[in-house]
């Protein structure tokens, strides 16, 4: 089966702009998630989706930050404007099932804002 | 806050030696896991060991679970050069958010 797949693999784009991150999950998986990592920090969650419903964005940062997963199956991630501190590597993650089911990430998407 | 801490952040050794790191947690959980970065890559599960298990085996991969001390290691035996990388521990509190820490970087030299 096809992994997890992210687009671009990398972004430098400058502050003020915006940058669209897209993530294809696995088939089938109903769950989706977004991390992110910055500085070589902890992986921070951003939010979860089933399906289409966006089912916990605790995480988002702000509003400059839109997440959406037409029609359940892939999904963007837009930061509208972007700023200096948005820097670091966005990843994506997928799974089906239960709760513990093991996570399967994509290779993420390295942003660079300058 | 909820996030996991690994320790040490960095560990080097020599192939053929046992690796362990170490996680600690604050909040409650119902199970936790242990992934893999490889430099570049996404991260990849490695093991999963419930709230009322206390030790759980696969292959060279050995953990441990104290929840009364809400803490994890992870034990790497016989280290490869292959086994170089990012180890993340992560776990659930509650809901499907999985919560991640810093990670170890492991260097195991040839």
């Amino acid at each position: 089966e096809a992994g997890v797949t992210q687009f671009p693999s990398h972004s430098v784009i400058e502050k003020g702009q915006t940058v669209t991150l897209r993530c294809d999950p696995i088939s089938g998986h109903d769950n989706l998630y977004w991390y992110r990592r910055v500085m070589g920090k902890e992986i921070k969650f951003l939010l979860h989706f089933v399906k289409e419903s966006k089912q916990d964005e605790s995480g988002m940062p702000n509003n400059r930050f839109l997440a959406e997963r037409t029609g359940g199956t892939y999904s963007t991630l837009k930061v509208q404007p972007a700023e200096l501190e948005d820097s670091g590597v966005y990843f994506c993650a997928s799974s089906q099932g239960q709760i513990s089911s093991p996570l399967h990430f994509g290779n993420g998407t390295r942003l660079t804002v300058t | 806050s909820q996030q996991g801490e690994e320790d040490p952040q960095a560990l080097s050794i020599q192939e053929g030696e046992n690796a362990t790191m170490n996680c600690s947690y604050k909040t409650s959980i119902n199970n936790l896991q242990w992934y893999r970065q490889n430099s570049g890559r996404g991260l990849v599960h490695l093991i999963l060991i419930r709230s009322n298990e206390r030790e759980k085996h696969s292959g060279r991969l050995r953990v441990t679970l104290d929840t009364s001390k809400k803490s994890s290691s992870l034990l790497i035996t016989a280290s490869r050069a292959a086994d170089t990388a990012s180890y993340f521990c992560a776990f659930h509190t509650g809901g499907f958010k999985t919560i991640f820490g810093a990670g170890t970087r492991l260097f195991v030299k040839a």
